[in-house]
């Protein structure tokens, strides 16, 4: 069973940079054409699309973050990172990794399944 | 970007009750549409795909429909374990992908 867990800086000062990883287990990154999100949620702004990447590299970013964000893969470690610079109290949420399904084999991705358990991040100085 | 609201954005029920939760898109979106389970502390967990299609382990009293603009989630008849927050998604116009702001059902 596929399994995502997200680890990371619970706390981090504003202006810092936000580091977050997800391990992936139970498959690999690599296999069935997925991508893999990064979602945040918070109680005032509700959820959140960050960003994905697909095993390859190739990433998509909400515009919204994309001039402070970078996303990474690695393969040899089953796992993806999200950096996130010049942080404010506005980016303190529960961050959470998923994996992106597309409807069609190749296709563009669509939902959200499965979900890692979510990790908070507090920013503050 | 195309916005999604959820009605009611809270609502209380019974046990056995019949729940409706209607979802709305600034824009057509096709049946690019998927629900979401979230119970407190917890992640979300995906119901339903593509408006109508159940997720593998989702009971059948789960049900969605809609298209266009306008969705719905019928969860039919309420199961103590289905008292949650309810959030739809739109894959249509992506990146980004938005959510809906979420109906909270509880206990009455």
């Amino acid at each position: 069973q596929l399994q995502l867990q997200e680890s990371g800086s619970g706390l981090v000062k504003p202006s810092q940079t936000l580091s977050l990883t997800c391990a992936v287990s139970g498959g690999s990154i690599s296999s069935g054409g997925y991508s893999w999100s990064w979602i945040r949620q918070t109680p005032g702004t509700g959820l959140e699309w960050i960003g994905y990447i697909f095993a390859s590299g190739l990433t998509y970013y909400n515009p919204s973050l994309k001039s402070r964000l970078t996303i990474s893969v690695d393969t040899s470690k089953n796992q993806v990172s999200l950096s996130l610079t010049s942080v404010t109290a506005a980016d303190t949420a529960v961050y959470y990794c998923a994996r992106t399904v597309p409807s069609v084999v190749g296709g563009s991705p669509d939902w959200f399944d499965p979900w890692g358990q979510g990790t908070l991040v507090t920013v503050s100085s | 970007d195309i916005q999604m609201t959820q009605s009611p954005s809270s609502l209380s029920a019974s046990v056995g009750d019949r729940v409706t939760i209607i979802c709305r898109a600034s824009h057509k979106i096709n049946n690019y549409l998927n629900w979401y389970q979230q119970k407190p502390g917890k992640a979300p967990k995906l119901l339903i795909y593509e408006t109508s299609t159940l997720q593998s382990g989702v009971p059948s009293r789960f049900s969605g429909s809609g298209s266009g603009t306008v969705f719905t989630l019928t969860i039919n008849p309420m199961q103590p374990e289905d008292f949650a927050t309810y959030f739809c998604q739109q894959s249509y116009s992506t990146p980004p992908f938005t959510f809906g702001p979420g109906t909270k059902v509880d206990i009455k």
